[in-house]
């Protein structure tokens, strides 16, 4: 089975700071990479994900994350945090038999 | 084109009793999975089924099942429920083809129990 971690359960950053939320996978094969956002009372929503194209993926919100196989991550950044951003992040893979392994999420804290 | 729909969106039980809740995926969506999503777990898979039949199963108890109609609506039930039984149930449906497809999330249904 394959699995994910996301380190740091809770990232805080100052409005205009650079976002940075890890993420590291155990794949044996090539995966496909997902990171998820959620605002409270909501269900997922993709921000962006990794399949096999560029390496540098650009989602939505301003957020981008790159593939780096030799280090098995997929870091999400943001240049400049906005209030908005505060939610919680969750990095995934799925394999081919579509099955889905997340991350225990990551709580981002934008401050004024 | 709509999106996943849960029925419904928060309920409250008291142990002992049984629960049902009901998701409606994305048009032409044939997959649909459930994920129980609680504080410091993150969200568990609990099943996924694709054309009616249970193709992947998580690791939970038997009191949770699941099943999906020929339209590709899905219900799943929870018996007996227990205190550690609230959480939030997440939906998702996907679409793939090829093996790129993203899971579209519902909203969820918010289940408490006393």
């Amino acid at each position: 089975a394959q699995s994910v971690t996301q380190l740091g359960s809770h990232v805080s950053v100052s409005e205009g700071a650079l976002v940075l939320l890890r993420c590291n996978y155990s794949s044996s094969v090539p995966p496909y990479l997902f990171w998820y956002v959620q605002y409270p009372n909501q269900g997922l929503q993709l921000l962006l994900k990794y399949t096999s194209a560029a390496t540098l993926v650009k989602g939505i919100n301003g957020f981008e994350a790159e593939f780096k196989k030799s280090e098995t991550s997929f870091h999400l950044t943001k240049p400049s945090a906005h209030m908005s951003d505060a939610a919680e992040y969750f990095c995934a893979v799925s394999d081919p038999g579509n099955q889905f392994y997340f991350g225990t999420g990551t709580s981002l804290t934008v401050i004024p | 084109k709509a999106g996943v729909t849960q029925t419904p969106r928060y309920l409250i039980k008291t142990r002992g009793q049984q629960v049902t809740l009901s998701c409606s995926p994305i048009s032409g969506h044939r997959s649909v999975s459930w994920y129980q999503q609680t504080p410091g777990q993150g969200l568990q898979f609990l099943f996924e089924y694709f054309s009616e039949t249970q193709r992947n199963k998580g690791n939970f108890p038997g009191r949770f099942s699941g099943r999906q109609f020929s339209n590709s609506r899905s219900e799943m039930n929870v018996s007996t429920l227990e205190l550690g039984d609230s959480a939030l149930y997440l939906c998702a449906s996907n679409g793939r083809g090829a093996n790129t497809g993203e899971l579209f999330f519902g909203e969820g249904s918010r289940l408490t129990v006393l």
